[in-house]
């Protein structure tokens, strides 16, 4: 059964404090990864797409990698502003996926 | 407007009440989703609508309706909600059925 898991579950950071967030799947037929960020009481908004092992995406602080088993987020001297629920999702051949999220807060 | 939009934004029912979620995307995409979002849970995806048919996910209890009469709305159908029901209700849309979906601001349901 196709599976994406998140963690940690919630990540809490000092500002500038750098760290990872972890999505790894297990699904049949990969035909994209997507990153989303969710602010409390909204929707998901779109931050990245991968489509193959190697590929990697960067827009401000974040860069998200791929490889087969799993992605990576990775926030660079994170700000307050980067709080928020990060969500992956994987979409296969029949749907997407999504993970459960990881809650990320940034202190200042 | 642009983007994905969604009314009502907050919705308050009863159990035997009838009520109905609109969602109308700005994009110009031919495929509709209608996703539900309860706490700590994953995304569970309810209804898909491309090239405006539906693909049904069959454990949604019928209790949900949906309606897509043209590529740029999506409508929702609330009948004999119970309490359980109670979440955000996403919408998306996305430029074919495996390409980026971008999402709506989401109708926070809460069912008594």
């Amino acid at each position: 059964e196709d599976q994406v898991t998140q963690s940690p579950e919630a990540l809490r950071l000092q500002e500038g404090e750098s760290s990872s967030l972890n999505c790894s799947y297990t699904v049949s037929g990969l035909r994209g990864l997507f990153w989303y960020r969710q602010d409390p009481g909204k929707g998901p908004e779109f931050l990245f797409t991968l489509y193959s092992a190697g590929e990697e995406k960067e827009k401000e602080r974040l860069k998200a990698t791929l490889t087969k088993k799993e992605s990576f987020l990775h926030i660079t001297a994170p700000k307050p502003e980067d709080s928020a629920t990060y969500l992956c999702a994987v979409q296969t051949n029949n749907d997407m996926r999504f993970g459960a999220g990881t809650r990320l807060t940034v202190k200042p | 407007e642009t983007g994905v939009t969604q009314t009502p934004r907050h919705l308050v029912m009863g159990m035997t009440n009838k009520k109905s979620l609109k969602c109308e995307q700005h994009l110009g995409h031919n495929a509709m989703y209608w996703y539900k979002q309860s706490a700590k849970k994953p995304l569970e995806l309810m209804f898909v609508y491309s090239l405006e048919e539906r693909v049904e996910n069959n454990s949604v209890p019928s209790r949900f309706s949906p309606e897509c009469p043209n590529s740029s709305h999506l409508f929702l159908h609330l009948h004999t909600l119970q309490p359980e029901d109670s979440a955000l209700y996403l919408c998306a849309s996305s430029q074919g059925r495996q390409e980026t979906q971008y999402f709506g601001p989401g109708t926070r349901l809460l069912v008594l």
